[in-house]
């Protein structure tokens, strides 16, 4: 159980593109999903929160303008990188969790390269 | 600031031994802590988590403990085998927030 869908699993594109990641909840209903950004041989770093049908909430330093995210439904949370710039290119990866002190499960996040 | 240690970046072992890892912190009171496995180009597989009221949860050959004292937890690993080699991340979470500070990780190299 607890199976977290992330897609897709890496995107090539050029600098200026619009480039939309998808996370789903498979086998649970997550009222709070979270996006996360890691670089080579760093640790994960928070970008935002979002809980199911209000708006997300933003870490320090994360522009909102520039990563929207979108959390429709119970399963699904949707980011949304804007036109993306070489610097965007990272791993992102989300993580969703049902209620309370429950953990976090993650999806296998997504390789973003901006050419 | 709030701040997080993992012992050192790399731990080898050889294979059959108990693996130990550290997670230190400091300037924070988490509500629990939560361990999880990276395994390289992979998002975090959660492991265990541990609340602040407990001292020790075991899980197959994991175990982990958590000393708010000491501001701590320690992870092992007996047994180890090879498949075990990962990053392994520890995380404090809060209960207000439900976010996690996740460590940078300590890389466990289990020789046969």
């Amino acid at each position: 159980g607890a199976v977290v869908s992330q897609h897709p699993s890496w995107v090539i594109c050029k600098s200026g593109t619009s480039v939309k990641i998808e996370c789903r909840s498979l086998d649970f209903q997550a009222t709070t999903m979270f996006w996360y950004r890691q670089f080579p041989k760093q640790s994960l770093m928070l970008m935002a929160t979002s809980n199911e049908g209000s708006k997300a909430t933003y870490e320090q330093g994360v522009e909102k303008d520039k990563f929207l995210i979108n959390h429709a439904s119970l399963t699904l949370s949707t980011l949304t990188v804007t036109s993306a710039h070489p610097e965007d290119s990272s791993f992102y990866i989300c993580s969703a969790r049902w209620t309370g002190t429950q953990p976090q499960h993650f999806g296998d996040g997504t390789r973003l390269s901006i050419l | 600031s709030q701040k997080i240690e993992q012992n050192s970046e790399a731990l080898n072992i050889q294979e059959g031994k108990t693996a130990t890892l550290t997670c230190n912190y400091t300037n924070y009171s988490p509500a629990y802590l939560q361990w999880y496995r990276q395994d390289p180009g992979r998002g975090p597989v959660f492991l265990l988590l541990i609340r602040e009221n407990e001292k020790e949860k075991r899980k197959e050959r994991l175990k982990v403990t958590f000393d708010t004292t000491l501001k701590q937890s320690l992870f092992h690993i007996t047994a180890s085998q090879p498949a075990d080699s990962a990053t392994y991340l520890c995380a404090l979470g809060s209960s207000n927030t439900g976010k996690l500070i996740f460590g940078q990780g300590t890389t466990l190299q289990v020789k046969p």
